[in-house]
């Protein structure tokens, strides 16, 4: 049973491009949330899909941007990228979190660097 | 919004010392407890879970945390560490977003560094 996937594992990029970062959730699970995890920081919450929809969202500018697919894969999509953009970008997947006894899994991450 | 509050950020012990992590949150509805760890170059894994029933809970590699809910916190000990207990530990609430649905929220982390 394979956890949750993330491509690419490291990717680097400059000011003023985009980028686009890739997860798979564990089998069976249904909704997808992305995380932000800067240098030293915890991970903060940046959106999370389910049902192909963005159902809620942390406080993150509309540069960040996702999508869910009808197999439950998930696109990030960072447009106008900053500086303060680097950071491990987490993927965790679950059941749907309309029920309390939900239990994230989260993947190894893609860290993105901004030159 | 529910907030989480770990107090030290790095702590620094010998092997077979005994270790408590602190961990405050603030949201006054039911909350759903978690601690994390993530050891270096590895991804985040769960280390324990509190929902509900008894307040003292088990979890992997001899870790157990303690829910207090008068005092809002979530502390994680474990009796003696071990070398290989070095990593990063981040507590996280699951509470009740405004959208309706469940959001985890984590601590900022605290880092333990174990000397043999």
């Amino acid at each position: 049973d394979a956890g949750v996937t993330q491509s690419p594992t490291h990717l680097i990029k400059t000011r003023g491009q985009q980028v686009t970062l890739r997860c798979s959730p564990k089998s069976g699970h249904d909704t997808v949330s992305w995380y932000q995890q800067a240098l030293g920081q915890g991970p903060q919450f940046i959106f999370q899909y389910y049902e192909e929809e963005e159902r809620q969202r942390g406080n993150f500018p509309d540069r960040f941007s996702g999508h869910q697919f009808p197999n439950y894969s998930s696109e990030l999509n960072v447009n106008a990228l900053l500086l303060g953009d680097s950071a491990l970008y987490l993927c965790a997947s679950s059941l749907d979190t309309a029920s309390s006894y939900n239990e994230q899994f989260f993947g190894p991450g893609t860290r993105l660097t901004v030159l | 919004a529910q907030s989480v509050s770990q107090h030290n950020h790095h702590v620094i012990l010998s092997e077979a010392a005994s270790l408590e992590l602190g961990c405050n949150y603030s949201y006054g509805g039911t909350v759903n407890l978690f601690w994390y760890v993530q050891y270096p170059g590895q991804h985040l894994q769960l280390l324990l879970k509190y929902f509900s029933g008894d307040p003292l809970v088990k979890g992997i590699k001899g870790f157990e945390a303690e829910f207090i809910k008068s005092k809002f916190s979530f502390n994680l000990r474990k009796p003696s560490v071990q070398w290989s207990d070095t990593a990063e530990y981040f507590c996280a609430v699951n509470a009740l977003s405004g959208a309706g649905s469940y959001q985890l929220t984590f601590g900022k982390g605290t880092k333990l560094s174990v000397i043999p």
